[in-house]
């Protein structure tokens, strides 16, 4: 069975460019959340979305948004970005949304680069 | 205080020693608590979960529990080279069910 996946892996974009980031969680989930981690830190809670709807939001600004599809995949959205936006995106799936009791298995991540 | 606190290490053990992590979390009333390992360049990827106290045993890894001292710890035997990453604790919120909280990780190495 695939894991989650996310794609691209790299990106490279320029200051006050948009993004778009995606994830396909593993079959039969239906809640996806997203993290951010920034080099030299733990990951960074941004989104989670369960049957399309949003069930929680980290401290991000505006700036990052998420939707989630009819078949559960998910894209993050970052507008104008900034220096500070470059790290590796993380995405995660679960059953249900609230799951994080029992730990998350995380896609191989976006790598994304801020010029 | 961080929710969750790590030493950013680097630690550094030599192949075959026992490797010792450890992480402290600030909220009483956790329950969940998780170690994930990262290689560089890699996502993380959980390796050990536990819930009660005392001491949880996976092949060369032991992860230790203690509620009341509000410390979790993850204990490598018969490091080798390829343990050399960073290791991450996590712990969910409990304001927040879906979200789990990260400490900064440590980075072990390990030399042969």
């Amino acid at each position: 069975d695939a894991g989650v996946t996310q794609s691209p892996t790299h990106l490279i974009k320029t200051r006050g460019q948009h993004v778009t980031l995606r994830c396909s969680p593993i079959s039969g989930h239906k809640s996806v959340s997203w993290y951010q981690q920034v080099l030299g830190q733990g990951p960074q809670f941004i989104f989670q979305y369960y049957e399309k709807e949003e069930r929680g939001r980290g401290n991000f600004p505006d700036r990052f948004s998420a939707r989630q599809f009819p078949n559960y995949s998910s894209e993050l959205n970052v507008n104008a970005l900034l220096l500070g936006d470059s790290a590796l995106y993380l995405c995660a799936s679960s059953l249900t949304a609230g799951q994080a009791n029992y730990g998350y298995t995380f896609g191989s991540g976006t790598r994304l680069t801020v010029v | 205080q961080k929710e969750v606190e790590q030493n950013s290490g680097p630690l550094s053990v030599p192949e075959g020693a026992i490797a010792s992590l450890n992480c402290t979390y600030s909220d009483r009333v956790s329950q969940s608590f998780f170690w994930y390992r990262q290689y560089s360049g890699k996502s993380p990827e959980l390796i050990m979960s536990i819930y009660s106290n005392g001491d949880k045993e996976d092949g060369r890894f032991t992860a230790q529990l203690n509620k009341a001292s509000q410390y979790v710890s993850l204990l490598i035997r018969d490091s080798q080279p390829s343990d050399s990453a960073t290791y991450l604790c996590a712990v969910p919120s409990a304001s927040n069910t879906g979200k789990l909280i990260f400490g900064q990780g440590t980075t072990l190495q390990v030399k042969p």
